[in-house]
């Protein structure tokens, strides 16, 4: 699977946009970007995952650029429950169910009121 | 959706003493499952993949008869930690994927390990 990298820790406001970037540059045309988040004493939890287009869902939004290089998560109205560790994966999809998930260092979010 | 229960959510036990962590698929066969392990502010280390009817394959550095790994049923997992040291105090995370419900992975609550 493709490495990521990803800062290691962003601050955002209560009620306002949280953008989470990713750089993947090294990622193969069959494997997609994956978010997960992980909450304090958790099991990780999944976000979103896409291709090449942008995908939104009822969580968050993910924009992938054209090369498909980097990529940004995008929580709309972050909330003091946004705070956790987003991991920003590569791999392949569907296809064994053997392809385990490799977490890298991820990116703490922390939300402040 | 698919849901993945762990049990126990945490465990204390003493030095030398054995602590198995059981991993359920609920709502789906599992064919195979994955064990993690995760220490304070670290992230997540995939220690095993358990497969349905044969070996665990374990990751390198990560000791077999040690971290014991069961996967008897399509739908649980144990992983047995024998003879616990300190050392092996973690949070423990089992994980699954559905293979008819798509892509995404889903993950227990984590077990606690404290050995003292």
């Amino acid at each position: 699977d493709a490495k990521t990298t990803q800062p290691p820790s962003m601050d955002c406001a209560e009620g306002r946009a949280a953008n989470l970037p990713c750089n993947h540059s090294t990622i193969s045309g069959n494997e997609y970007v994956y978010w997960y988040r992980q909450i304090h004493s958790q099991g990780p939890q999944y976000i979103i995952h896409g291709l090449k287009n942008n995908e939104t869902n009822e969580m968050a939004s993910l924009i992938i650029t054209e090369d498909r290089k980097s990529s940004t998560l995008i929580l709309p109205h972050a909330t003091l429950r946004d705070t956790a560790v987003y991991y920003c994966i590569v791999r392949v999809a569907g296809g064994n169910a053997g392809n385990m998930l490799t977490f890298g260092g991820g990116t703490r979010l922390m939300v402040k009121p | 959706g698919a849901v993945v229960s762990q049990h126990p959510s945490w465990v204390i036990c003493k030095s030398g003493t054995s602590v198995k962590i059981e991993c359920r698929s609920l709502d789906f066969q599992a064919t195979t499952m994955f064990w993690y392990r995760q220490f304070p502010k670290q992230s997540l280390m995939l220690m095993a993949t358990s497969n349905e009817g044969s070996k665990a394959t374990y990751e390198q550095g990560v000791e077999k008869d040690k971290f014991l790994i069961n996967h008897a049923s399509l739908t649980l997992s144990t992983l047995t930690v024998t003879s616990a040291h300190p050392e092996d105090s973690s949070f423990y995370i089992c994980s699954a994927r559905d293979p008819g419900g798509g892509s995404d992975y889903t993950f227990g609550s984590g077990t606690r390990l404290t050995v003292v």
